[in-house]
């Protein structure tokens, strides 16, 4: 089975603060997101990145910038957090091989608090 | 540009009854369709996806869904559900053949099942 681990359930930081959150994939795919989500808003996508070092902005990037470095590893980057990005927030992967249609793969999602 | 839209944010229901969540989308090249279930807490699991064929599909935990090309509709039923189903369930889309690999998602509807 497909593991999408983040790195922490759980999170309080300060404004201003830089924030990092890791997320780590176990099945080579290629393609890996960072989802925000909000009551009433659904998922709103940040940013994605379809290789190594590669990236592209989703809907909403304002705020928040990514790292891959690594295929299996994406990371999420809140350079000065602000109480606005108090947020649910979901990583995915999904692989570019044929036959797969895009299917998305979620970790559990980290709940970041920003006071 | 593609779209999906769940009318109804939140559906309470009770428990054996029958239940149909609606999800509605807009795309002007053929699609694949996808529902996720995400319990409280939790990241998004796959419960079901259409990509050809049948237009219906049976998904986990007894849900099925029926395409509907004419309706562009992917509505989603359970025959009788149970307290555990409370959860919120995301309709999502994706590009045939298209250059992106994103999928495009639905606000999301709360299930809500009361005993």
């Amino acid at each position: 089975d497909v593991k999408v681990t983040q790195s922490s359930r759980y999170l309080v930081k300060r404004t201003g603060e830089k924030v990092f959150l890791e997320c780590v994939q176990d099945m080579d795919h290629e393609n890996m997101f960072w989802y925000r989500q909000d009551p009433g808003l659904g998922l709103r996508l940040i940013y994605f990145s379809y290789d190594v070092k590669m990236k592209e902005k989703g809907d909403i990037p304002e705020g928040y910038s990514v790292s891959r470095e690594k295929k299996e590893r994406f990371s999420l980057i809140l350079e000065s957090a602000s109480t606005n990005q108090t947020s649910m927030y979901l990583c995915a992967s999904s692989s570019l091989l044929a036959g797969t249609y895009n299917e998305q793969f979620f970790g559990p999602g980290t709940r970041l608090t920003v006071l | 540009a593609q779209s999906v839209t769940q009318l109804d944010s939140q559906v309470p229901v009770f428990e054996e009854a029958p239940v149909e969540l609606r999800c509605n989308y807009s795309s002007s090249v053929s699609v694949y369709l996808f529902w996720y279930v995400q319990y409280p807490n939790q990241g998004l699991q796959l419960l079901l996806k259409y990509l050809s064929g049948s237009t219906l599909v049976k998904g986990i935990n007894g849900f099925e869904a029926e395409f509907n090309k004419s309706q562009t509709s992917f509505h989603l039923r359970k025959p009788s559900v149970h307290i555990s189903d409370t959860a919120e369930y995301f309709c999502a889309v994706s590009h045939y053949g298209g250059a992106t690999n994103k999928l495009i998602f639905g606000t999301g509807t709360l299930l809500a099942v009361q005993p």
